[in-house]
């Protein structure tokens, strides 16, 4: 499987502030692009998903900016708040029918 | 959004025994389903894909014989960790894709302690 890179490894923001997640993949192949929501003790559920043939897409507070030509796309989520507290998961796949390639996973912390 | 079932969320067995884990699709008709495993704090490791009626396809790396992945109908899969030991314990997860869904349901996964 081709590596996904995810930074930073955890994060620690302030309610209210904005949390930013990044990724960064090898493989030009890829067309899928998800970011999973995990709370301990919890399988993921999917958070937001972009193809990349657009550059960004929100939902909510979550948005995902797709770099092409860098290789790379990122998670922000506005107005981050204690509930977001949970470990954030990037993946890529040549198509959503086929087996997904995760990131190490983001803890983050949104402080009170 | 459709839901994957995951039984048992947890499971504590003995060391030699077998542990079978069951991931139901319950509105949808699962043509793949996934196995991976989880440490903790680490990101989920696939193990396994499987479709319905056939052999499932294993990492490299992951013992076909101690994991064994039945998909036998269009709604359940099962992993039987055969000969569990202590080193086996670790949290399972399925998720499985559906014709016509535009993406891939996770369970709530299966947490192992082997003893």
């Amino acid at each position: 499987q081709q590596q996904v890179k995810q930074s930073p490894q955890s994060l620690i923001v302030q309610k209210g502030g904005i949390s930013i997640i990044n990724c960064a993949y090898e493989n030009t192949a890829f067309d899928y692009f998800p970011w999973y929501q995990q709370f301990p003790g919890k399988g993921p559920a999917l958070l937001i998903a972009i193809r990349p043939d657009v550059s960004e897409k929100k939902e909510g507070r979550f948005t995902i900016s797709f770099n092409k030509s860098a290789k790379q796309f990122s998670l922000h989520i506005m107005d981050s708040q204690p509930g977001d507290s949970a470990t954030y998961f990037c993946a890529a796949s040549l198509a959503w029918k086929n087996t997904l390639t995760f990131g190490k996973g983001t803890m983050l912390l949104v402080s009170p | 959004g459709a839901v994957v079932s995951q039984h048992p969320s947890r499971v504590i067995c003995k060391s030699g025994t077998s542990v079978k884990i069951e991931c139901r699709s319950l509105d949808f008709q699962a043509t793949t389903m996934f196995w991976y495993r989880q440490f903790p704090k680490q990101s989920l490791m696939l193990m396994a894909t499987s479709n319905e009626g056939s052999k499932a396809t294993y990492e490299q790396g992951v013992e076909k014989d101690k994991f064994l992945i039945n998909h036998a109908s269009l709604t359940l899969s099962t992993l039987t960790v055969t000969s569990a030991h202590p080193e086996d314990s670790s949290f399972y997860i399925c998720s499985a894709v559906g014709q016509g869904l535009t993406e891939a349901f996770f369970g709530q996964g299966t947490r192992l302690t082997v003893v």
